[in-house]
């Protein structure tokens, strides 16, 4: 198994850019998420799955979109890339149901916006 | 609602002496914990986690938490430090059972000296 893998592992936009993220796992897991790591600030939650073909906001969505057609596969999407939006993504998959499951995370995408 | 707050944003232990990472926690629900560690530009890996079962967890690499409900507490520790556990570590809470909301911790840098 290959876990949750994350494309790309690196991007240089420039600002008005935009891009598209792709997390995949093949653990069959139902919960599936995007986060972004900023320097002393921890992870925050930009928008979660809890299946295929939902999607919901977290903390901090604005300026991304996501999409689940498929229940291994989130995308994240940037529509128009802001210097603000520099930052480490990670992805994340849970099996479902309970509390008590851990997030299985990817190896990170680092997108810098100029 | 559910919040963690790690209380030091970064430790510094010299090699073979003890390590203890704070975690508080507050939760309106019975609580899920976990701790997870990331090595530099790596993604997170679970190290332990609490799930209502003994309040003593065993982790990985000799780590394990206490959990202390009348303390809210959930704090990580290892006998003896090792150069590679130097890294950032995250403490994490989740609602068990139910919604599957996860709120991170603004982690923990633990800086080992030799």
């Amino acid at each position: 198994n290959a876990g949750v893998t994350q494309t790309p592992k690196f991007r240089v936009l420039k600002t008005g850019q935009s891009m598209t993220l792709l997390c995949a796992q093949d653990m069959n897991h139902e919960y599936m998420y995007w986060y972004r790591q900023d320097p002393g600030m921890g992870l925050r939650l930009i928008h979660y799955s809890v299946g295929e073909g939902t999607t919901a906001k977290g903390e901090v969505p604005d300026g991304y979109n996501v999409s689940r057609l498929k229940k291994q596969n989130f995308l994240l999407g940037l529509e128009s890339a802001a210097p603000s939006q520099t930052s480490v993504y990670f992805c994340a998959s849970r099996a479902g149901t309970s509390g008590n499951n851990e997030q299985f995370f990817g190896p990170g995408t680092r997108l810098t916006v100029l | 609602a559910q919040s963690v707050t790690q209380l030091d944003s970064h430790v510094s232990v010299s090699e073979g002496t003890p390590v203890l990472l704070r975690c508080n926690y507050s939760s309106s629900y019975s609580p899920s914990l976990f701790w997870y560690v990331q090595h530099p530009n790596k993604g997170l890996q679970l190290l332990l986690k609490y799930t209502s079962a003994a309040t003593l967890v065993k982790g990985i690499n000799g780590f394990e938490a206490e959990f202390k409900k009348s303390e809210t507490s959930f704090h990580l520790t290892k006998p003896s430090a090792h150069m590679s556990d130097a890294a950032e570590y995250f403490c994490v809470v989740s609602r068990s059972g139910g919604y599957q909301k996860v709120t991170f911790g603004t982690g923990t840098k633990l800086q080992v000296i030799p």
